[in-house]
């Protein structure tokens, strides 16, 4: 069965520190693909990355950074120095096959991670 | 400019009474979807279309309906069965219907009940 779950509910930082979203995920097929979204308070679910199965490199865009590990099944998420600006709860999402035989492009969802960033 | 716009941004539904939440597309995408987020839940798929005139129920498709006339317009209507309405809505759209395809999202619709 397909599942995301996002343990840390909400974390608080201060501005300027490191902070790590974690991000593990259940799937019986081979080939998945992992998301990441960004929800600030207004609302709208912003696209940050998209990951597949048989990449396992790590990639960093600027602040941030990402490490996929298939062993641990995780796809974890980490903010370097930390901005107010970066305050919006963050969603990891999975979805599954090759686009053949009638898979869909469902995403399952964690329940997503709160960060507050202080000033 | 491309993008998905939705509307209303708020939306008052009285008991009994259906409403219809817009969902427009210019990014010539053939897949769109329909999401519900309830507070300190993630997002859960109520229905999606991979292609005009085609569309499939999601995880919590009762008390909910939608059509696909045209490619860049996918309305989701929530009807007097669907219990408990209350929600954000958030409409997406994506190039393709497959697992790979990053899926892109509106500003969405919160819906309250009077």
């Amino acid at each position: 069965a397909q599942k995301v779950t996002q343990a840390q509910t909400e974390i608080s930082v201060v501005e300027k520190e490191d902070v790590t979203l974690d991000c593990v995920y259940e799937t019986r097929d081979t080939t998945y693909y992992l998301f990441w979204y960004k929800q600030p308070p207004s609302g709208e679910l912003v696209f940050l990355i998209r990951r597949n199965s048989f990449d396992e490199q790590n990639e960093i865009s600027g602040r941030y950074s990402w490490n996929f590990q298939k062993s641990t099944s995780s796809f974890n998420f980490t903010i370097t120095a930390s901005q107010v600006v970066d305050s919006a709860v963050y969603f990891c999402a999975l979805s599954e096959g090759w686009g053949y035989g009638g898979a869909t492009n469902k995403l399952i969802f964690g329940t997503g991670t709160l960060l507050a960033v202080q000033p | 400019d491309g993008g998905i716009t939705q509307s209303p941004k708020y939306l008052f539904r009285k008991e009994g009474q259906n409403v219809t939440l817009s969902c427009e597309q210019n990014l010539n995408h053939d897949a769109m979807y329909w999401y519900r987020q309830d507070p300190g839940q993630g997002l859960r798929l109520i229905y999606y279309s991979q292609i005009v005139n085609d569309f499939q129920k999601g995880d919590i498709a009762e008390g909910y309906s939608v059509s696909r006339e045209k490619k860049e317009s996918f309305p989701l209507t929530v009807t007097s069965a669907q219990k408990n309405p209350t929600a954000f809505y958030l409409c997406a759209s994506s190039m393709g219907g497959t697992p790979q395809e990053t899926q892109y999202f509106g500003p969405g619709t919160r819906l309250l009940v009077l």
